[in-house]
């Protein structure tokens, strides 16, 4: 166990919807990152917020969007889905941002499944 | 484009065999490499590699980097039907402005037969 919690585990919905996923990272982590798995792409980066702001920007669409609150959890917001968004959605945390490595504490995923 | 290549993609071995996974990087900025290890879920961290030709050890496991040839890999011995699972390789990238996240390769995805 990590200590980074992610909700929901699972979320079936159809296409041209909304979700919300939610991600809780480590105690005293202030930078929350947020990757996307799927088959075919692998795992990517698609954003990163450090102490309630942005900091880098991955390969995120349009459609989606994240925001990182005063308490450190942080929401990926996917709208407007479509079948190619179905894949597994980690959240990772650490202790900081700084120009040196901080290890990434990877949640347990949520798996979208757009139908 | 920042790229990390895993290879190969797919490897199947008996319990017992040595297997070396590689991976090969072309990015700006780097920083580290790293490995994952992903069984059911969650990455989870093996190394951080950060100089040249400084090999990294952690039981049967070991792993080195090669800056100049911009590759690194990861070595087994021993391979126990648990070393199952995808192995992954990613590039720590930084620009000035904050952490880029992790660059992943595609991963290799290794079976341990009995």
């Amino acid at each position: 166990d990590s200590g980074v919690t992610q909700t929901p585990k699972h979320l079936i919905t159809a296409t041209g919807q909304r979700v919300t996923l939610r991600c809780s990272p480590r105690s005293g982590d202030l930078s929350v990152y947020w990757y996307q798995q799927s088959l075919d792409q692998g795992l990517q980066f698609l954003i990163q917020y450090y102490n309630g702001e942005e900091r880098a920007k991955g390969n995120i669409l349009e459609r989606f969007s994240a925001q990182q609150f005063p308490d450190l959890h942080s929401e990926l917001n996917l709208s407007s889905l479509e079948l190619g968004d179905s894949a597994l959605y980690f959240c990772a945390s650490s202790v900081d941002q700084g120009s040196a490595y901080n290890e990434q504490f990877f949640g347990p995923g949520t798996r979208l499944t757009v139908l | 484009e920042d790229k990390v290549v895993q290879s190969p993609l797919s490897l199947v071995v008996h319990e017992g065999d040595t297997v070396t996974l590689n991976c090969s990087y072309e990015v700006t900025n780097f920083r580290s490499l790293l490995w994952y290890k992903q069984e059911k879920k969650a990455p989870t961290f093996l190394f951080m590699l950060t100089s040249s030709g400084i090999e990294k050890k952690s039981g049967r496991l070991s792993s080195i980097l090669d800056k100049k040839e911009l590759f690194s890999i990861l070595n087994i011995t021993a391979t126990q039907t648990g070393d199952s699972a995808i192995y992954l390789c990613a590039v720590f990238l930084y620009s000035g402005g904050g952490a880029d996240g992790l660059t992943f390769g595609k991963g290799t995805h290794l079976i341990i037969q009995p």
